[in-house]
């Protein structure tokens, strides 16, 4: 079945060094890519997404590249702040459906 | 954005009793819901999706008479733990799509975090 794989699952970073998150996905009809930050005991929320269409998309420190022909994306935190630190999930879903793979997420630590 | 909220936020309840749960998109109409269970520092587990007015499509693996779903409207889903047993104790959290918009983002309730005893 689909599935997506994330890694690391542990990620620790001093603060103000960039962080980075990796995605592979499995199902190649997937085209939309969001990944989701929850921090302990809160909902996910969505902090940045990309379409297939599309290879980069930023927003302030936070970007996301795709590689649709490898089935791979990332997630960049760049400057991070002790605040970033939560788990993060990528996912991927075929539009045509309606099913969201998850990523098993990363524990990102951010030492101040 | 769109928001969805869930209910009870926490439940502690004893082994043998059922435990209902409520997913309710506020201010958007949403005919399928998706309902997650998360262990502590764990991923999330997809356990079924919600279909309005029909049957929930259960994952493999998740037993769909201890976890009954019922999508009665376009703003509401529950899911019953059924003779809830210490082992079921776990985070639930519910999610959504605004099917009405253009955007594919789920929104997720805050969760409900349920104790068996």
């Amino acid at each position: 079945g689909e599935n997506v794989e994330q890694h690391p699952s542990t990620l620790s970073v001093q603060e103000g060094d960039s962080a980075v998150i990796k995605c592979t996905y499995s199902d190649s009809a997937s085209n939309y890519f969001p990944w989701y930050k929850q921090e302990l005991g809160k909902r996910p929320q969505l902090i940045i997404d990309i379409r297939s269409n599309v290879g980069e998309k930023k927003d302030q420190r936070i970007a996301v590249t795709l590689n649709k022909t490898a089935k791979h994306f990332s997630l960049h935190i760049t400057e991070t702040q002790p605040e970033d630190s939560a788990v993060y999930f990528c996912a991927a879903l075929n539009t045509g459906g309606f099913k969201t793979i998850f990523g098993a997420g990363t524990r990102l630590f951010v030492k101040a | 954005g769109a928001v969805v909220s869930q209910h009870p936020s926490w439940v502690i309840c004893k082994s043998g009793t059922s435990v209902k749960i409520e997913c309710r998109s506020l201010d958007f109409q949403a005919t399928t819901m998706f309902w997650y269970r998360q262990f502590p520092k764990k991923s999330l587990m997809l356990m079924a999706t919600s279909n309005e007015g029909s049957k929930a499509t259960y994952e493999q693996g998740v037993e769909k008479d201890k976890f009954l779903i019922n999508h009665a409207s376009l703003t509401l889903s529950t899911l019953t733990v059924t003779s809830a047993h210490p082992e079921d104790s776990s985070f639930y959290i519910c999610s959504a799509r605004d099917e009405g918009s253009a955007v594919y983002e789920q929104y997720f309730g805050p969760g409900t975090r349920l104790t068996v005893t």
